[in-house]
């Protein structure tokens, strides 16, 4: 087990739909990450929130929104999405508010197909 | 910016040796290895802080050059649990780990 838990872990979803992506922690960390890996790419770094507040915006399109109602919850809102949006979607979460020397527990994360 | 790791991927006879480079073009304060294996989640093997820093995971160990600007990891003795793609992940600052494009290990018995 994880720690991090993710659903659901496939989503195969249309241009048009509205769908959401959520993550929990049962770790007591207080910062949560949004990662995109795609193939053969490297990790990209989406969003990051600190104590329940959003403090990294990657440049990510508005049609990516996140939400962390509290410590233990993120979830990734998604809308118009493209089809090269398609990727493994991952949640990560540390202990600190620095990943400086804190290191970052994922979940298995969310396997997102856009037709 | 990203760091670069090299080599892309590597395959090893079971008790074989290898050595997965990560270097930047900036300085570096600290470098996290990670492991995923396919299917599954990245899973933390070390942080290394200080430029000299050594550490250990199982069979696996890791050097860091503050100076070079670079890290190595080393997996001595390979097993087979040891496939997967690795990662190293440099933090320049604040929160934005940046990970390098991943080298995929796979060992064969």
């Amino acid at each position: 087990e994880t720690g991090v838990t993710q659903t659901p872990r496939h989503l195969v979803m249309g241009m048009t739909n509205k769908k959401s992506l959520k993550c929990e922690q049962h770790l007591g960390h207080n910062a949560m990450y949004w990662y995109k890996q795609s193939a053969k790419k490297p990790l990209e770094l989406m969003f990051v929130y600190s104590l329940e507040e959003r403090v990294e915006n990657n440049s990510v399109p508005s049609r990516f929104s996140p939400e962390c109602p509290n410590s233990s919850h993120l979830f990734l809102h998604l809308h118009t999405l493209q089809p090269e949006d398609s990727a493994l979607y991952l949640c990560a979460s540390s202990q600190a508010q620095s990943s400086y020397n804190s290191p970052l527990h994922f979940g298995n994360g969310t396997r997102l197909t856009v037709t | 910016q990203q760091p670069v790791q090299s080599p892309q991927a590597v395959i090893l006879r079971e008790g074989e040796d290898a050595v997965i480079n990560c270097s930047s073009s900036k300085a570096l304060y600290s470098v996290h290895w990670y492991r995923q294996k396919h299917g599954e989640a990245p899973v933390f093997l070390m942080i290394l802080l200080k430029g000299g820093e050594q550490k250990g995971h199982e069979k696996i160990s890791a050097s860091f050059n503050e100076k070079k600007q670079q890290s190595s990891l080393y997996l001595t003795a390979s097993q087979l649990s040891y496939s997967g793609t690795y990662f190293c992940g440099t933090p320049p600052f604040g929160y934005k780990l940046s990970f390098g494009a991943g080298t995929t290990v796979t060992v064969r018995a």
